[in-house]
């Protein structure tokens, strides 16, 4: 069973638009939760993450929301550049232990 | 050298073989992890180190076996694979294993690993 989700495998925008990718989960012990982004021939590199505490976490262009509720987070980066152009994986940690998503190759047309 | 290092970044080898992956940390970081990321599957923990003790084994074969001699490095010993252990090995670290900000983790490019 799965407990990280990222429903859509990939995404495609049009430079300058908004790119949203989501995540699911399903185990509600999940406290930390992380959005990592990778590109060909290199490991998956930090981008940015909210507690469970909040719902909200912006870091330049790039906004992670949480909704507990719904057991839902989504990553907005606006405006989408062709340098983001990369895959997105999202992980939920538990005590310090991170399950991650399958990915989302985003793609941004110039 | 800054950052997670990993050698070889390619290996290549036969079922009978031994062989090792090794990596390398220069952030000061106490934890260390082995993921596997195979083709169309999303990232697989295998093995946490913290402060050089193995606090996780995720059910691991026995023909992986992992070796951290301090905090800054990380082994990987490979023996008797099968072609389907064939896959992109990912070297991470951490502050620590708890706690925020200790779950940001930094990775390394990865070894890829072909079994024959």
């Amino acid at each position: 069973d799965q407990q990280v989700k990222q429903n859509s495998p990939s995404l495609s925008v049009q430079e300058g638009r908004i790119s949203i990718l989501n995540c699911d989960y399903t185990n509600s012990m999940f406290d930390y939760f992380l959005w990592y982004k990778k590109y060909p021939a290199e490991g998956p590199t930090f981008l940015i993450s909210i507690s469970s505490i909040k719902d909200k976490n912006e870091d330049g262009r790039f906004t992670v929301f949480l909704n507990k509720s719904a057991k839902h987070l989504s990553l907005h980066i606006v405006p989408s550049q062709p340098g983001d152009s990369a895959v997105y994986f999202c992980a939920a940690a538990d005590a310090g232990k991170s399950t991650f998503g399958d990915g989302t190759t985003l793609t941004v047309k110039p | 050298e800054t950052g997670v290092t990993q050698t070889p970044r390619h290996l290549v080898m036969g079922m009978t073989n031994k062989k090792s992956l090794k990596c390398e940390q220069h952030l000061g970081h106490n934890a260390m992890y082995w993921y596997k990321q195979s083709a169309k599957k999303p990232l697989e923990l295998m093995f946490v180190y913290n402060f050089k003790e193995q606090t996780e084994n995720n059910s691991v074969p026995s023909r992986f076996s992992p070796e951290c001699p301090n905090s800054s490095h990380l082994f990987l010993h490979l023996h008797t694979l099968q072609p389907e252990d064939s896959a992109l090995y990912l070297c991470a670290s951490s502050l620590g294993t708890s706690g925020t900000p200790y779950n940001e983790q930094f990775f390394g490019p990865g070894t890829r690993l072909t079994v024959l």
